[in-house]
């Protein structure tokens, strides 16, 4: 499965605290993105990165910060934690081609449940 | 940006008849669009694509068509099996830009 692992797979946490969630890649794509999905909304793209150190947000990015420190590893940490955070996270990494949009490949996702 | 509509929500049909789902987008200058097929507890998995110069890709019973004039894209499965049942996600990539917009799915449901 495309080489993209994330840890961890399961978190519970209480409201306040800070989580940061790691996705890391053997695939040496360029680009990194976090997702989340929640019924009815589908998968929303949260940060996204192009580079190492080179990120952009996406349309739910409100309470995310993301890093990426080097090409392989791209994290996402909730400040503090807060219920509406609960969801399944998704991490995905692409290489873009000549004519620029390429396939995205997901990780196997995080489940995260914020009391 | 981009705006992505998908349907129908929830679908189901009998084992061995057609599917289709359909999907339309804002943005003229898109350019790409995949389809994911994610099953109960599983990551979403790429099933077919087709770029904008392209009016249908087919792959066994899996299809899709774009019709870029109209701004419509459409996934068609045909001799539907029970464990074709999943979440079918559309998505569009506007060119330019380095993200995906995502429908926000369909439930497929094969009945036996």
């Amino acid at each position: 499965d495309a080489g993209i692992t994330q840890s961890p797979r399961h978190k519970v946490t209480e409201t306040g605290t800070p989580v940061t969630l790691r996705c890391h890649q053997t695939e040496n794509h360029r680009y990194m993105y976090w997702y989340r999905q929640d019924p009815g909304h589908g998968l929303r793209l949260i940060h996204y990165s192009y580079g190492v150190k080179d990120t952009d947000k996406g349309e739910v990015s409100d309470g995310y910060s993301v890093s990426r420190s080097k090409t392989e590893d791209f994290l996402l940490t909730l400040e503090s934690a807060t219920s509406s955070q609960t969801s399944v996270y998704f991490c995905a990494i692409s290489e873009p081609g000549v004519e620029g949009a390429e396939t995205q490949y997901f990780g196997p996702g995080t489940r995260l449940l914020v009391l | 940006g981009e705006n992505v509509e998908q349907h129908p929500s929830t679908l189901s049909v009998q084992e061995g008849d057609s599917a289709v789902i359909k999907c339309t987008y804002s943005d003229s200058a898109s350019n790409y669009f995949p389809w994911y097929k994610q099953e109960l507890g599983k990551r979403p998995q790429l099933i077919i694509d087709i770029r904008s110069n392209v009016g249908e890709k087919k792959d066994q019973r899996i299809a899709v068509t774009l019709n870029k004039t109209a701004k419509h894209f459409s996934l068609h499965i045909t001799e539907t099996q029970p464990e074709d049942s999943a979440v079918y996600f559309c998505a569009a990539y506007p060119r330019g830009y380095s993200t995906l917009t995502f429908g926000k799915g369909t439930m497929l449901l094969v009945s036996p």
